[in-house]
């Protein structure tokens, strides 16, 4: 079974739309967990770091489910700028080494 | 703050052949990472280094790939010979570790290989 796993996608979704993107992971001694976003072509850079309590960033929220090991992402009205693939990414307890998602693409249409 | 800056960024190669990427990490930075991101998969960590030491290298083909990070700043990673299934991304990525907690990882812009 893969350390983290997501629906690969492609979600298409039009401008203002309101998408999300669920993740799991396999082992329950994850502490840290994280969506990056990656543009065709380009590096992955963080999104933003996921905490218990969930967290906000202007359109964007990501929450932690620890009893289901279950993450997810909510874009709220999308915007072009947003297309992109989201990986979601889990750290182990005292390990500084992240493990991937394939990533989830998502293309948002005029 | 200059990034990750890796080099080439595009390489072809015939399998069977040789080939070397370089990495130079964000200053101060004192972990760096080797992944191998396959087209329509997530980044796999090959290598991990903290200083010139290696943290991991359990997914490391070590019969064909190597890497060093001699002096604890640039890193090489080296693949001979190469084989069709290499033909992926090589991305180099550091961290801090002086902040408890942080594991934000800043990549390069990757090294493109295509094994022919």
């Amino acid at each position: 079974r893969k350390e983290v796993e997501q629906d690969p996608g492609p979600f298409n979704v039009p401008e203002g739309a309101t998408v999300a993107f669920n993740c799991t992971y396999s082992n329950s001694a994850s502490q840290s967990f994280f969506w990056y976003r990656q543009d065709c072509r380009k590096e992955p850079k963080l999104l933003m770091s996921v905490y218990s309590s969930g967290n906000e960033d202007g359109r964007f929220t990501a929450q932690l489910n620890r009893a289901s090991q279950y993450i997810s992402l909510l874009i709220r009205d999308s915007k072009l700028s947003d297309s992109a693939t989201y990986l979601c990414v889990v750290n182990m307890r005292g390990a500084n080494n992240l493990f991937f998602g394939t990533g989830t693409r998502l293309t948002v249409i005029p | 703050e200059a990034g990750v800056a890796q080099s080439p960024r595009y390489k072809i190669i015939e399998k069977r052949q040789s080939v070397a990427f370089w990495c130079n990490p964000i200053s101060g930075h004192a972990t760096l990472y080797w992944y191998q991101q396959i087209l329509g998969q997530g980044p796999k960590l090959l290598i991990q280094f903290q200083n010139n030491g290696v943290v991991d290298d359990s997914q490391l083909p070590k019969d064909r790939f190597s890497a060093e990070r001699l002096k604890g700043v640039d890193s090489t990673l080296k693949i001979q010979p190469a084989k069709l299934e290499d033909s992926a991304v090589y991305l180099c990525a550091s961290s801090p570790i002086d902040r408890v907690g942080s594991y934000e990882q800043y990549f390069g812009p990757g090294t493109r290989l295509t094994v022919t």
